[in-house]
């Protein structure tokens, strides 16, 4: 079946640091992967994502890139800052479904 | 451009009562999905509409859970009844047809059940 294997959490930083959650998957197909973050009192939004290996998604400093051999799909920025706070969550679907897959998500909390 | 609506936010029940939740798509989308949220978990799709047909239902407990998208719009899922076990926040997303990789998420239903 398919699966997400996220880094646990919770990940406490100092703001400018430099981030990175670690993302593994298990797919019977080829999947789109995404990340998706929810930031406190709202919906999961939307991230950044990649369709096809190689690719590097980047959106608002994160980047994350499709790596077919090790199977992962690691997010990073370079500089964190507070209002980075939240909970990220990496997830997959498989092409014919539209059914997306999700980690368990990685608390973020970045002090001043 | 108004997001996904859900109410209410926050209920609280005691078990084997009846609940309710209500979910409004942004307007256009014609794919809507029901998510489950455990604590610490990441969401699991419960069912999933193609307009007013549920296209998968794989994933809901049929003996409790039901879901109805009465004109292929809004969407209502109901527990009856309630077990402690469905404490959990009930999460609506809606995508245009074939764009589910761009789904919409509503903040969620935080369910507790006394």
């Amino acid at each position: 079946g398919n699966s997400v294997t996220q880094m646990e959490g919770p990940v406490t930083l100092s703001e400018e640091a430099f981030l990175t959650i670690n993302c593994t998957y298990t797919a019977t197909g080829y999947p789109s992967l995404f990340w998706y973050v929810q930031y406190p009192g709202e919906g999961l939004q939307l991230l950044l994502k990649a369709t096809k290996a190689d690719d590097k998604g980047s959106n608002k400093g994160f980047e994350a890139t499709y790596r077919k051999e090790t199977t992962s799909f690691h997010l990073e920025k370079g500089s964190v800052q507070v209002s980075d706070s939240a909970v990220y969550f990496c997830a997959l679907r498989v092409g014919g479904n539209e059914k997306l897959t999700f980690g368990t998500g990685t608390r973020l909390t970045i002090i001043p | 451009e108004a997001g996904v609506v859900q109410s209410p936010r926050y209920k609280i029940i005691e078990k084997k009562q009846p609940v309710a939740f209500w979910c409004n798509p942004i307007s256009g989308h014609n794919t809507l999905y029901w998510y489950l949220q455990n604590l610490g978990q990441g969401p699991e799709l419960l069912i999933r509409y193609e307009n007013e047909e549920a296209v998968d239902d794989s994933q809901l407990p049929k003996d409790r859970f039901s879901a109805e998208r009465l004109k292929g719009v809004d969407s209502t899922l109901k527990i009856q009844p309630a077990e402690l076990g469905d404490s959990a926040v009930y999460l609506c997303a809606s995508s245009f047809t074939g764009m589910a990789d761009t789904q919409y998420f509503g903040p969620g239903t935080r369910l507790t059940v006394l």
